[in-house]
């Protein structure tokens, strides 16, 4: 089945260090999308990119990183710049503005990863 | 997308309907969502409108569009425990990316 697989589910950082969160969708989607969610406050966009080997910064990039040098994988490495990096992270892709069929079904999600500072 | 609101909470009795609420202030709208976010997973889509389509329904669920009012609503009839999860309107325009609402956290008591 296709899908979008974010892992780790779980993932524990100490301070200073960076890590890298995986995102892979088999869906054949261009656009990719990263989400950083806190309790209470919605989603809110990090970065997206809409084809391969091109990015763009979302509303809070500050203190993150991304990669596409896949269309498949969208990789997303929260530095150590990134003062508060606790917190639940989505994924997302869909198809993009030049190939989408009339119906566009919107985005689809990951499960997430929930990254907590140790 | 420019700004898209909803409503917090909303508190419900199993078995009664939920009706949850969400206005978009982007006319050039093209495609509004639905999503419903449970515990510690990703968000899975319920149902999109097109923007000039004023009911959809689908089994339990029903969504209304007022274009003229930029208001979106879902009603869920004869609401289940399984129901209670956090619920997010989002609104798609020109640029192909979506704006979400910050979600309505619905809470269902027996």
């Amino acid at each position: 089945d296709g899908g979008i697989t974010q892992s780790p589910k779980y993932l524990f950082r100490k301070e200073g260090q960076n890590v890298t969160l995986s995102c892979e969708q088999n869906l054949n989607h261009d656009a990719m999308y990263w989400y950083r969610q806190d309790p209470g406050q919605g989603l809110r966009l990090i970065y997206y990119s809409q084809i391969v080997n091109d990015f763009q910064k979302g509303d809070i990039a500050e203190g993150y990183s991304v990669s596409r040098e896949k269309k498949e994988s969208f990789p997303l490495t929260v530095t150590s710049a990134q003062k508060n990096p606790t917190a639940f992270y989505l994924c997302a892709s869909s198809p993009s503005g030049v190939t989408t069929a009339p119906r566009n079904y919107g985005y689809t999600f990951g499960s997430g990863t929930r990254l907590t500072v140790v | 997308g420019e700004d898209v609101e909803q409503s917090l909470f909303l508190s419900v009795r199993e078995g009664d309907s939920s009706v949850i609420n969400c206005t978009y202030t982007d006319s050039s709208s093209t495609y509004l969502y639905w999503y419903k976010q449970e515990p510690g997973a990703g968000l899975q889509l319920l149902t999109y409108n097109f923007s000039n389509m004023d009911m959809k329904q689908d089994q339990r669920l029903t969504v209304l569009l007022n274009k003229k009012d930029k208001h979106l609503s879902l009603r869920i009839a004869d609401t289940q425990t399984g129901d209670s999860a956090i619920y997010f309107c989002a609104d798609r325009s020109n640029d192909y990316k979506l704006s979400f609402g910050a979600g309505t956290t619905v809470t269902v008591r027996a």
